[in-house]
């Protein structure tokens, strides 16, 4: 069974601190990454997409990508409380057009 | 800016009886999707149709569902006789192509069977 881990939180930082959200997954052929936000009741949307090694940057939100450890994570600087909503991490697996989601993480930004 | 758009944003409905959720994809996409998830479990996928027939389903989307579309740019969910474990928040997606594109979300139907 292919799997994408989460962390379910909740996460807690103060107001103005990086948040720090990981995702693993377990299918080496996952190309393409993505980060969405979730407020609850309300559907996904999207925060960013990786799909090269390294860092990729968009406002306040870093997208980190290590394929040799099978590891995505979401670093948010600058956190507002506004932030506080569940980040699902997902991925393709190999060969397959479904996302497959995490459980995602709870952050909590505290004013 | 396009977005999805989904009708209605609550059914209810009876246990048994028929219902037809509604997705209005963004123009220009190619590959739509319907995912569902149960309060507080993960977003799970259900199907994903392409040039008007299915190209992938999961083994939730057995022989009571069934997908559509009508017309140039409706994009239904059937569900024939409905459980009460169907009751879930049902989003449909689209992206541009397939493979691994980014797909966007619709704002979800939320589902109650009594």
């Amino acid at each position: 069974q292919k799997e994408v881990e989460q962390n379910s939180g909740p996460l807690s930082v103060p107001e103005g601190a990086i948040a720090s959200l990981n995702c693993t997954y377990s299918d080496r052929g996952s190309q393409s990454f993505f980060w969405y936000r979730q407020y609850s009741g309300k559907s996904p949307e999207l925060i960013m997409f990786i799909y090269s090694n390294g860092d990729k940057e968009d406002g306040r939100f870093t997208a980190q990508l290590n394929k040799a450890s099978q590891y995505v994570s979401l670093l948010i600087r600058d956190s507002q409380p506004s932030d506080s909503a569940t980040y699902l991490c997902a991925t393709f697996y190999t060969g397959r057009r479904a996302l497959t989601f995490g459980s995602g993480t709870r952050l909590q930004v505290q004013p | 800016e396009p977005e999805v758009t989904q009708t209605p944003s609550h059914q209810v409905t009876q246990m048994g009886q028929e219902v037809i959720l509604r997705c209005v994809p963004i123009s220009n996409h190619l590959y739509f999707y319907w995912y569902r998830q149960i309060l507080g479990q993960k977003v799970e996928f259900l199907v994903s149709f392409y040039n008007n027939e299915i190209s992938e389903k999961s083994e939730i989307f057995d022989d009571q569902f069934s997908v559509e579309r009508p017309d140039g740019s409706n994009f239904t969910l059937k569900i024939r006789s409905t459980k009460l474990e169907d009751s879930a928040m049902y989003f449909c997606a689209s992206s541009v192509q397939g493979a691994t594109d980014t797909q966007y979300f619709g704002p979800g139907t939320r589902l109650t069977v009594l």
